[in-house]
């Protein structure tokens, strides 16, 4: 039973370049959430996909933007990258049903550096 | 506000002995969960242990278990008979109810074990 995949795992962009992260879910889960943890701190949640609309949102401003397809799998766009976007981004999936069976469960994690 | 406070940065165990993470949190919800992940320097968050807000009993898996006092709003982590592999980052994590389905985190515990 694969896990949460994420791709690529590593990435270098200069400032101002846009980037796409990928992420596909646990076999039988069908809710993808994204987070942003910089270095020594807390993951942050970006945002919700759940039948392929943007369920629930934090605190990020429009420049991360992203997309879920028919077969669940996600990605994270982010625009005009900026030095802070620099961090580890955590891509969790979940799937339907009263907690703890809704536990997200997290992937490998896609580590981003800006220049 | 802090919704979830973790207020050990790092902690030091013996291997074999037994160790205690701590974590408030803080919400005005009556419905809420509580999660704690581990994060080897690898990057990935692995689950280890929920308490549901409504849950009578501690919750335990395997050499975890949580000890949840609710008045206090705490939900500590002990982990037992310590071993070399559970070095890593612990994170505390809270749901809270209703519509919301992010996962609020702590900042984190760095624990080492030693031989």
């Amino acid at each position: 039973d694969a896990g949460v995949t994420q791709s690529p795992t590593h990435l270098i962009k200069t400032r101002g370049q846009q980037v796409t992260l990928r992420c596909s879910p646990k076999s039988g889960h069908d809710t993808v959430s994204w987070y942003q943890q910089a270095l020594g701190q807390g993951p942050q949640f970006i945002f919700q996909y759940y039948e392929e609309e943007e369920r629930q949102r934090g605190n990020f401003p429009d420049r991360f933007s992203g997309h879920q397809f028919p077969n669940y799998s996600s990605e994270l766009n982010v625009n005009a990258l900026l030095l802070g976007d620099s961090a580890l981004y955590l891509c969790a999936s979940s799937r339907p049903g009263l907690p703890p069976t809704d536990t997200q469960y997290f992937g490998p994690g896609t580590r981003l550096t800006v220049l | 506000a802090q919704k979830i406070t973790q207020t050990q940065p790092g902690m030091f165990v013996q291997e074999k002995e037994a160790v205690t993470l701590d974590c408030t949190y803080d919400t005005s919800d009556q419905s809420y969960g509580l999660f704690w992940y581990k994060q080897p320097s690898s990057g990935e968050m692995i689950f280890l242990i929920y308490q549901g807000s409504y849950d009578e009993q501690n919750a335990t898996e395997g050499r975890y278990s949580l000890n949840f006092q609710k008045a206090r709003k705490s939900a500590n982590l002990v982990i037992s008979a310590s071993q070399l592999g559970d070095s890593a980052m612990y994170f505390c994590a809270m749901r809270e109810g209703g519509n919301d389905y992010k996962l609020s985190f702590g900042a984190g515990t760095t624990v080492t074990v030693r031989a």
